[in-house]
């Protein structure tokens, strides 16, 4: 166990539809990454949050909004789905104090 | 041209072998430098940790890092087959800042 927990491992539903996909990271980290992982693209960052504050965003759709909690826990908003958001998406945290990335196992998402 | 260039594979190998890994990049403000071992379908899990230039090694695994050239490298000696994996490097420009990723390459070691 990492100490980041994604929650649902697993979630499968139709094109046009929205879900929401839930992050908590380690106990004393502040900062929350968003990862999207597809096939032929690799690990793609979508956004981070530092301490409940947007801090960066990647190529994040505008269909796809986040957000982060005052208890710290990140959820990723995807709505409007497509065929091809179907994908593995990751969170990540850091205690920004010189350490490394630590992953959460991840939610598949599948659209049909 | 990407920020972080990585050779796909897949790579194979027998058992025993000593493995090399490499990543190019272009973004000279990259100053942390990572790599992940990403089991099928599961989260990445950190292996090395760096920051700057220079070496550094854990058990079986030597990172290596070499800014004036925008090239690090991860070793694996006396690989086993539960090295089989694909090996991701990654960056970032700060320890609060986003990680940016290689493709990763897929190894598999061959008992």
């Amino acid at each position: 166990d990492s100490g980041v927990t994604q929650t649902p491992k697993h979630l499968i539903t139709a094109t046009g539809q929205r879900v929401t996909l839930r992050c908590s990271p380690r106990s004393g980290d502040l900062s929350v990454y968003w990862y999207q992982q597809s096939l032929d693209q690799g690990l793609q960052f979508l956004i981070q949050y530092y301490n409940g504050e947007e801090r960066a965003k990647g190529n994040i759709l505008e269909r796809f909004s986040a957000q982060q909690f005052p208890d710290l826990h990140s959820e990723l908003n995807l709505s409007s789905l497509e065929l091809g958001d179907s994908a593995l998406y990751f969170c990540a945290s850091s205690v920004g104090l010189g350490e490394g990335y630590t992953f959460g196992s991840g939610t598949r998402l599948t659209v049909v | 041209q990407k920020e972080v260039e990585q050779d796909p594979g897949p790579l194979s190998v027998p058992e025993g072998a000593i493995v090399s890994l490499n990543c190019t990049y272009s973004n000279s403000a990259f100053q942390y430098f990572m790599w992940y071992r990403q089991y099928s379908r599961k989260g990445p899990e950190l292996l090395m940790y760096t920051y700057s230039s220079g070496n550094k090694e854990d058990g079986r695994f030597t990172a290596q890092v070499d800014k004036s050239s925008k090239y690090i490298s991860l070793f694996i000696r006396d690989s086993q087959p539960s090295d089989s994996a694909t090996y991701l490097c990654a960056m970032s420009r700060g320890s609060n800042y986003k990680l940016t990723f290689g493709k990763g390459t897929l190894l598999t070691v061959n008992p």
